[in-house]
């Protein structure tokens, strides 16, 4: 099975500041990544699929890149509506795996 | 509006068994790829299940491998997941997610219910 390691599992940021979450792949999973936000109390929300196309109505400050077995998550500019957990999630056949999250908060 | 609305949690003993059940609404139901994905009491997500369109494919985490069974009825919009020998560690909320992908395979979660609490304790 596919193991997903995903760092850091937490950070603290300002607001404005630029955040980048890693999530690295035990094989090539070419572009097969997505990336999903949690907000606490809540289900999560699919953000970014394939690696780097941006869900329609996700805010542009979301970005990922990424193929093969090293991918980045980036929030460009960090507002308070962001603090939430963030997960990547492999898709490679047949099986699925989720990354173990990274927490973000506001310093 | 796409609605996914999970039902059946409750609170079971270890050894015991369960069915979940899921109601789906606002989108073609036997057009897409369906899963259940789970999370236990502050901790990540853990993918749980799959099945295809038709009912024809099923996947399974190794950790439910051989207990939990999944399944659909297209005429009724619904999903089920029936859990047997469950353990503690399958305490969790349990999520009802479709499938983004048009072309009967599977790849990201684009919608998800609010989910139903299964709690296995003695």
């Amino acid at each position: 099975d596919i193991q997903m390691t995903q760092s850091p599992s937490s950070l603290s940021a300002s607001v404005g500041d630029r955040v980048t979450i890693t999530c690295q792949a035990s094989q090539d999973i070419s572009s097969s990544l997505n990336w999903y936000q949690q907000e606490p109390g809540k289900a999560p929300k699919l953000l970014i699929y394939d690696a780097s196309t941006l869900r329609t109505g996700v805010p542009s400050r979301f970005s990922g890149s990424g193929s093969g077995s090293n991918f980045t998550f980036t929030i460009s500019s960090l507002q308070p509506v962001d603090i939430a957990t963030y997960y990547c999630q492999q898709y490679d056949y047949p099986l699925l795996t989720f990354g173990g999250g990274t927490k973000v908060e506001i310093k | 509006e796409v609605q996914l609305v999970e039902s059946g949690g409750v609170v079971v003993q270890p050894g015991g068994s369960l069915r979940l059940s899921c109601a789906a609404s606002g989108f073609t139901f036997d057009d897409y790829t369906m899963h259940w994905v789970r999370q236990a009491p502050g901790k990540g997500l853990e993918w749980v299940a799959l099945i295809t369109w038709n009912g024809g494919g099923t996947y399974y985490a190794d950790s439910v491998k051989g207990r939990f069974t999944l399944s659909r009825d297209n005429s009724k919009n619904s999903l089920y997941l029936q859990m047997n020998s469950l353990r503690t560690e399958d305490t969790g909320l349990y999520y009802c997610v479709k499938d983004m992908d048009d072309s009967y395979g599977w790849t990201a979660f684009d919608y998800w219910g609010q989910g139903t609490l299964v709690t296995v304790s003695s």
